[in-house]
């Protein structure tokens, strides 16, 4: 899987709107994006994923660069309850096809002032 | 709501023991996952399966080993655990690949204190 860039930390605060910034230079045309979150002292949890075109659930916003080099996580109202590490993956649907690991960088460190 | 249970939630063992950590999923997943994470080294994979008795290495497999006799369960063991092997210790599944999605979903995690 390509590699991504995440800063180490983030801080804002509470109900206010996060960006969470994600570079993937090296991205292929078959390289979908992933978010993750880790709260803690649990296991990480999927956010949301896209190819191209911004996506939302309701959870997140996800908006993709138009060359795809870079992707932003948009937390609309930030709570107490979204502080946790946030990691950008890339899965390679062609090589991976789902049956292998994941693999997380270092993500970053969201942290939300009251 | 999708759920993937782990059997502790914190373990402390002794040099030497034999250790199962169990992991159960209710959502008729094809595929299993097992991962260590440790400060500094991000998730690492130890092994995976994509079907019942079915087991892949993944990049750390040395001193575990899995069995998977049935769909929903998958067992990891230290045969003979040791304090390098102390790490939370993570499980997952997810469906069989439709082409595009193949999310990941992680239990709770067990932290695993071996000394």
């Amino acid at each position: 899987d390509a590699k991504t860039t995440q800063p180490n930390s983030m801080e804002s605060n509470e109900e206010e709107p996060v960006h969470l910034p994600c570079n993937h230079s090296t991205i292929s045309g078959t390289d979908y994006i992933h978010w993750y979150r880790q709260l803690p002292s649990q296991g990480p949890e999927y956010v949301i994923h896209g190819l191209t075109s911004n996506v939302n659930n309701r959870m997140a916003s996800l908006a993709i660069a138009e060359d795809r080099k870079s992707s932003t996580l948009i937390l609309h109202r930030a709570t107490l309850r979204d502080a946790a590490v946030y990691y950008c993956i890339l899965r390679d649907v062609l090589t991976g096809g789902g049956a292998d690991g994941l693999t997380f960088g270092k993500g970053t460190h969201l942290i939300i002032q009251p | 709501d999708v759920k993937v249970t782990q059997s502790s939630r914190y373990l402390v063992k002794r040099t030497g023991e034999k250790v199962f950590l169990e992991c159960v999923q209710d959502m008729d997943h094809e595929n299993m996952f097992w991962y260590r994470q440790d400060p500094g080294l991000g998730l690492r994979l130890i092994y995976f399966s994509y079907d019942v008795k079915m087991k892949e290495k993944g990049d750390i497999p040395e001193g575990y080993s899995v069995s998977r006799e049935k769909k929903e369960r998958f067992s990891l063991i230290l045969e003979s655990a040791s304090t390098n092997q102390t790490s939370m210790y993570l499980c997952a599944s997810s469906p069989v690949w439709d082409g595009s999605l193949d999310t990941q979903y992680f239990g709770p995690g067990t932290r695993l204190t071996v000394l």
